[in-house]
This record gives structure tokens, sequence and C-alpha cells, in this order.
């Protein structure tokens, strides 16, 4: 089964500073997809960014973006000039590609505060 | 177009009682997904629906837990004899096809707290 390990269970930044969230996945397939989901205190589940794992080039939404490395199976988050309104929960996903594709695997979280 | 619903929000139930959840998907979806958040954890996959089918429900407790998706109406995730581990928030997300490039949108989803 695949599994998603998020490290950090707490991070901080500063706002207007840069910060990243770390997340690696295990898995034997080949064909597949990560996300970023941001989950603020009204426990909505708001994507954040998508990464197709074909394709090499790392994926960037505004303020977003993601460091893919397959082989390390690393996918981490890269959120810059921070805001008040990022602080939330972060939760990294993985999606077969394949038959499996029926749900997402999430790891355990990481909550982001952001100092004024 | 409205985004995925859930009601209700918040629902308190007494250990024994039954608790049923329900989940309407994005307009045109026709695929649904159960997830299970326990505090402190990430959501856990529970089933996943089609219209009049259940796919996949593997992450589905074997008793007590049992979910539809009927022809009209919302999908409804059913709980019965509801005990103090079933507290939790639980998830809907919807998706217009399986395929893996399809996002699954969720919902604000529902807090069980059971006394």
């Amino acid at each position: 089964a695949q599994t998603v390990t998020q490290s950090q269970p707490e991070m901080s930044v500063q706002e207007a500073e840069t910060v990243t969230l770390s997340c690696t996945y295990d898995t034997s397939e080949s064909d597949y997809y990560l996300f970023w989901y941001k989950q603020p205190p009204s426990r909505q589940m708001i994507l954040v960014i998508r990464q197709e794992a074909y394709k090499q080039q790392n994926a960037t939404e505004n303020r977003f973006s993601v460091n893919f490395q397959k082989a390390a199976k690393s996918f981490s988050l890269k959120i810059s000039d921070s805001q008040l309104g990022d602080a939330a929960m972060y939760f990294c996903a993985y999606r077969s590609a394949g038959s499996g594709g029926n749900q997402f695997y999430f790891g355990t979280g990481t909550s982001l505060t952001v100092i004024p | 177009n409205a985004g995925v619903m859930q009601n209700p929000r918040h629902l308190v139930r007494r250990r024994g009682q039954e608790a049923r959840l329900r989940c309407s998907p994005m307009k045109g979806h026709s695929h649904v997904y159960w997830y299970r958040q326990l505090p402190e954890e990430g959501l856990k996959f529970m089933v996943y629906l089609q219209k009049e089918n259940i796919i996949d429900e593997s992450g589905m407790p074997k008793e007590r837990f049992s979910a539809e998706f009927p022809k009209e109406g919302p999908s409804i995730l059913r709980i019965q004899q509801v005990v103090r581990g079933d507290s939790a928030a639980y998830f809907c997300a919807s998706s217009r096809s399986l395929a893996g490039t399809d996002t699954q949108y969720f919902g604000p989803g529902t807090r069980l707290t059971v006394l």
C-alpha cells in the first residue's frame, strides 16, 4: 500500500518570508498524482497544487510551487511571500493513476503558523 | 456552480444511536468518495461510489457502517449503533470522472461527536 509521510507536524514562518513543507511517499507505481491540500480552521479541504508524476516540470500556482523529486519520492511545497491567510494545516496526498486510483492517501499534515 | 454540500455540519449522537451523514456532489459529478479524519490525523479513505453502485469499500469498517448513492438524491453515509471511537470529521469528495487528472473536490465535512 502507498504511504505518505509528512515529518514536520508544525512549522512557522514570518509574514512575507518563504517556507518549505516536506512530504515523502512510498510507492511501487510509476504513474501517479501528487497533491497538496490546505485545511484552514473552517476544516474545508482546499486544493493548493497538483503534480502529475510523468511530468518533469515542477507545478506552480502563483505563490505556491513544488519540488518534485521522483527518484527520491519527495514532493515538497514552497510557499513564497507568506500571508496570514496561509495559516492552516497542509496535507500532502497521493493518488494512483491506475485502476487503484479511487482514493487519496493522505499524510498526517503540517500545521503552518504565519507570524505577523 | 455550488461546491460539494454536506449536512449536517455538526452532529451529536449518544452511544447506540444512528448517524446519517449526507453529501450532495458538485453539479455534473457522478463519483463520490467518503473519508474520515480522526483527531490529529490525515484523512483516511472509506468508500467510493458511483450512482447506485459501490465501487470500492476497502476502507469501510466491516460492521455498522454503510454507504449509498441513489439515483436521485444525496449520498448517505450511515453509522449504526455509534460508539465513542466513531467521533471524527467525515468528509465527502466528488469528481466528474475517475481519471487521475480529475481532481476530487471536498465538502466542508460533518463533525460527528458521540457522547
